[in-house]
């Protein structure tokens, strides 16, 4: 049984770009969040998807947004990137109450 | 790989030994706390949880303790062993109306085991 699954591994953009990460989540799982993990600190709740819709948001500007698909996957998009903007960003999904986490994508803004 | 907490606070500790990793929580309406286990270039992988009307729960080789009076939550590890290497994260689980949850992560410990 895979686990959750994300892409790309690494990615590097320019500050003002725009970029697309994706999400599968672990069998059987449909909900789906993410966060945003600068070095040296511990995982920032974006946003969660159930059912397709945001259903819960963190203190993140609308730059960030997102989306779900009915097989549950996830893509997480960032407009005009900025330098601040680099960090490791993480997708967990979960059934219950234990959220299982993917690897990340190392997001870096040059 | 990438390093993860390269600024937090450091428990070092000789192979074998318990080691002990605290944390203080903020929410007092949190009802579930987790412990998280993050290496180098990876995600945090889950150790063990506890809801807030226990206030002891045991796995394998970890205990998880939660002190609600003082919003204190510590993670023991018996026999810590070199493999036990990792930053370290509590979190916690505020519950709003709804019951849709989302965690709010600890500052993180980083484990530095000594063989």
């Amino acid at each position: 049984d895979a686990g959750v699954t994300q892409s790309p591994t690494h990615l590097i953009k320019t500050r003002g770009q725009q970029v697309t990460l994706r999400c599968s989540p672990k069998s059987g799982h449909d909900t789906v969040s993410w966060y945003q993990q600068a070095l040296g600190q511990g995982p920032q709740f974006i946003f969660q998807y159930y059912e397709e819709e945001e259903r819960q948001r963190g203190n993140f500007p609308d730059r960030f947004s997102g989306h779900q698909f009915p097989n549950y996957s996830s893509e997480l998009n960032v407009n005009a990137l900025l330098l601040g903007d680099s960090a490791l960003y993480l997708c967990a999904s979960r059934r219950d109450s234990e959220q299982y986490f993917g690897p990340g994508t190392r997001l870096t803004v040059t | 790989g990438e390093s993860v907490g390269l600024h937090l606070p450091t428990l070092s500790v000789q192979e074998g030994d318990n080691s002990i990793i605290n944390c203080a929580y903020s929410n007092s309406a949190s009802d579930y706390f987790i412990w998280y286990k993050q290496e180098s270039g990876k995600g945090p992988q889950f150790i063990i949880d506890i809801r807030s009307n226990m206030d002891k729960r045991q796995g394998q080789r970890v205990t998880v303790l939660l002190n609600k009076t003082v919003k204190h939550l510590s993670l023991q590890i018996a026999a810590t062993q070199p493999g036990d290497s990792a930053v370290y994260f509590c979190a916690e689980n505020p519950l709003p109306p709804g019951g849709y949850n989302k965690l709010i992560f600890g500052a993180g410990t980083r484990l530095a085991v000594h063989p």
